[in-house]
């Protein structure tokens, strides 16, 4: 199995309500990464995983809280987000801590109106 | 920090070759990645150069320039499903924290 699934696809929701994100693999990777996504703009960092522990905090919002109950599963939790939050979140893994390939899920496309 | 410079766009005939540049400055090395990402969809590796030179993988190769902080990505023999937007990145402050470039939309036509 060489995929990162997410779920859902697609996301609407008001500012104050609360979702998650949820992300899954299964390719025995320890690293698992979220990135935010704006049109026609690159991929950007928001958290990384390593090995269950949260590594990387890209200076990001308290609204968006990550979380990794183990070593397949990575979730992001949502509340109070802002209409400028409506982006592709993508979910990424790779194999451990060094540089390497990163698998991407297809992403969630979120809507906050 | 990391700074990360390819263009925006380009356009390339069906079964010609095309050359996507990419200039780099980091504080440190540790290798620089090529992404392809279709419009909508989630970025996919192309490659991975650590060591200066070219490398080949079917009809995409990749060439790195350390001293020069310069590496591009060659693709030959165009289709059109190679229209997409490709990614230049390096590692950030930690080797795990990939910095892209803003990427370069590569339009392919008949």
């Amino acid at each position: 199995d060489t995929e990162v699934t997410q779920t859902p696809k697609h996301l609407v929701m008001g500012m104050t309500n609360k979702k998650s994100l949820k992300c899954e693999q299964h390719m025995g990777h320890r690293a698992m990464y979220w990135y935010k996504q704006k049109a026609k703009k690159p991929p950007e960092l928001m958290f990384v995983y390593s090995y269950e522990k949260l590594s990387i905090n890209e200076s990001v919002p308290s609204r968006f809280s990550p979380e990794c109950p183990n070593s397949s599963l990575l979730n992001l939790h949502l509340h109070a987000l802002q209409p400028e939050d409506s982006a592709l979140y993508l979910c990424a893994s790779s194999q451990d801590h060094l540089p390497g390939e990163q698998f991407f899920g297809p992403g969630t496309r979120l809507t906050v109106l | 920090g990391q700074n990360i410079d390819q263009p925006t766009e380009m356009t390339a005939t069906e079964g010609a070759i095309v050359q996507i540049n990419c200039t780099y400055q980091t504080s440190g090395f540790n290798g620089l990645f090529w992404y392809q990402q279709h419009a909508g969809e989630a970025p996919t590796f192309l490659s991975y150069n650590v060591l200066d030179g070219l490398e080949e993988k079917g009809r995409f190769s990749s060439f790195l320039s350390r001293s020069k902080g310069y590496s591009y990505l060659l693709l030959k023999e165009l289709q059109m499903k190679d229209s997409a937007s490709y990614l230049c990145a390096v590692p950030g402050n930690t080797p795990l924290a990939l910095v892209f470039g803003k990427g370069t939309r590569l339009s392919v036509i008949a």
